[in-house]
């Protein structure tokens, strides 16, 4: 069964450097999302993707975020400047469209840890 | 106000009992569904079933059923017979819009720990 991917599945980062966190959503999927989870807390929502831009983004997704998606597969999220802050679980999800009534395909999570 | 609520943080079950873990969401959009997600301790997130807010019949699939109640805004999860690898963190979400063309987000509840016991 196609499976969302993500890419690495553990990071480790100094506060203040620049981390790309890397997603190849299902191949037929035109729907694409962040979402992240800090360490025993929900899930929330970071941004979504849709047509090469942004559909919507929560307040948490401010300056220091950008997403892309630089060729036909990738869907990228990038932290310029890392926060302590920012250790958390980032979810990667792709749907085929953008309906209530479709479920969103998660990645296996890349764990960020900013020291 | 929380959109999704579940008041049960651990829940214990023993191994071929069902359980019910419950969860509340709160919309004024008449186009809503709502999800169900599985975390086990690996950390990935499973996607196991879904309800749409004009479906007239409850979702089902294999162990994993749904109790809607639309007055009560009350989604909950039932697993019958309950299996040890059933262990996880269960999440209740919902997506808002329209049935077509947006990209809505889920919006998550804190979630339910549930432990099966032999």
């Amino acid at each position: 069964e196609p499976e969302v991917t993500q890419t690495p599945s553990h990071q480790v980062t100094q506060m203040g450097q620049e981390v790309i966190l890397r997603c190849v959503p299902i191949s037929n999927h035109l729907y694409f999302y962040w979402y992240r989870q800090i360490l025993g807390q929900k899930v929330e929502f970071l941004v979504s993707f849709y047509n090469n831009e942004i559909s919507e983004k929560s307040e948490i997704f401010d300056d220091q975020f950008s997403v892309e998606r630089p060729d036909g597969s990738n869907f990228t999220l990038k932290i310029r400047s890392t926060k302590l802050e920012d250790s958390a679980m980032y979810f990667c999800a792709s749907t085929l469209r953008g309906a209530v009534n479709q479920p969103q395909h998660f990645g296996d999570g890349t764990r960020l840890s900013i020291l | 106000a929380q959109k999704i609520t579940q008041t049960q943080p651990g829940m214990f079950v023993q191994e071929k009992e069902a359980v019910t873990l419950d969860c509340t969401y709160d919309t004024s959009d008449p186009s809503y569904g709502l999800f169900w997600y599985k975390q086990p301790s690996s950390g990935e997130m499973i996607f196991l079933i879904y309800q749409g807010s004009y479906d007239q019949q409850n979702a089902t699939e294999g162990r994993y059923s749904l109790n809607f109640q639309k007055a009560r805004k009350s989604a909950n999860l039932v697993i019958s017979a309950s299996q040890l690898g059933d262990s996880a963190m269960y999440f209740c979400a919902m997506r808002e819009g329209v049935y077509t063309g947006t990209a809505s987000k889920l919006t998550f509840g804190t979630g339910t720990r549930l432990q099966v016991t032999l």
